[in-house]
């Protein structure tokens, strides 16, 4: 266990669905991330959020659109994905931008 | 964006004391260098981080030369459990905006 968790694990969704992914981390860390693993692929990053405040947006399309309503919580809101969205996407937070990151277990999406 | 290069592969034995370079050119000043372990579906876990020198913990020692253009994770006696792909990545910095690479995969046999 991280102290990072996400839910939910694993998520079927057509492309006209909307839904929402959500991390949690209980570390009492200020900054998150939001990062995609497809298959056989390194990992890339989101979205990063510092004390609630976007500092890095990383030429993600519109469809993808996160949310950090405090430094505990963060969202991953989705709507009309492509089957290519389908992927491993972690959360993770640190202490500060700069400091370790700690990953949350992943939500395994598939998009139909 | 910078990216970190490391070899994509890399077989040893149980027992066997394993070294895994990661070459980082554009870290910045004040970053850190972190090295993460993942294993299949799971999130990446931190091994160990520093700045310069040497850092040894209860997993893995970091060896980071004076330039830190480099860095190598160490480590010693592995086991079948420590099959597994390791990646190399300064912290998350506006000034390095370095985005992780592919990693190595470490394959390590009876």
């Amino acid at each position: 266990e991280t102290g990072v968790t996400q839910t939910p694990r694993h998520l079927v969704m057509g492309m006209t669905n909307k839904k929402s992914l959500k991390c949690e981390q209980h570390l009492g860390h200020n900054a998150m991330y939001w990062y995609k693993q497809s298959a056989k692929k390194p990992l890339e990053l989101m979205f990063v959020y510092s004390l609630e405040e976007r500092v890095e947006n990383n030429s993600v399309p519109s469809r993808f659109s996160p949310e950090c309503p405090n430094s505990s919580h963060l969202f991953l809101h989705l709507h009309t994905l492509q089957p290519e969205d389908s992927a491993l996407y972690l959360c993770a937070s640190s202490q500060q931008l700069g400091r370790e990151q700690y990953f949350g277990p992943g939500t395994r999406l598939t998009v139909t | 964006l910078a990216k970190t290069t490391q070899p994509i592969s890399m077989d040893s034995y149980e027992g066997q004391e394993v070294n895994i370079t990661c070459s980082h050119n554009n870290i910045a000043t004040n970053d850190y260098i972190t090295w993460y372990q993942q294993f299949p579906s799971q999130g990446p876990r931190f091994i160990i981080q520093g700045y310069k020198t040497k850092v040894t913990n209860e997993v893995a020692s970091l060896f980071i030369p004076a330039d830190r253009k480099s860095s190598t994770l160490s480590l010693p006696r592995v086991s079948l459990s420590d099959t597994a792909v390791y990646y190399c990545l300064p912290p998350y910095s506006s000034a390095s905006k370095i985005i992780f690479g592919s990693g190595t995969r470490l394959s390590i046999r009876p």
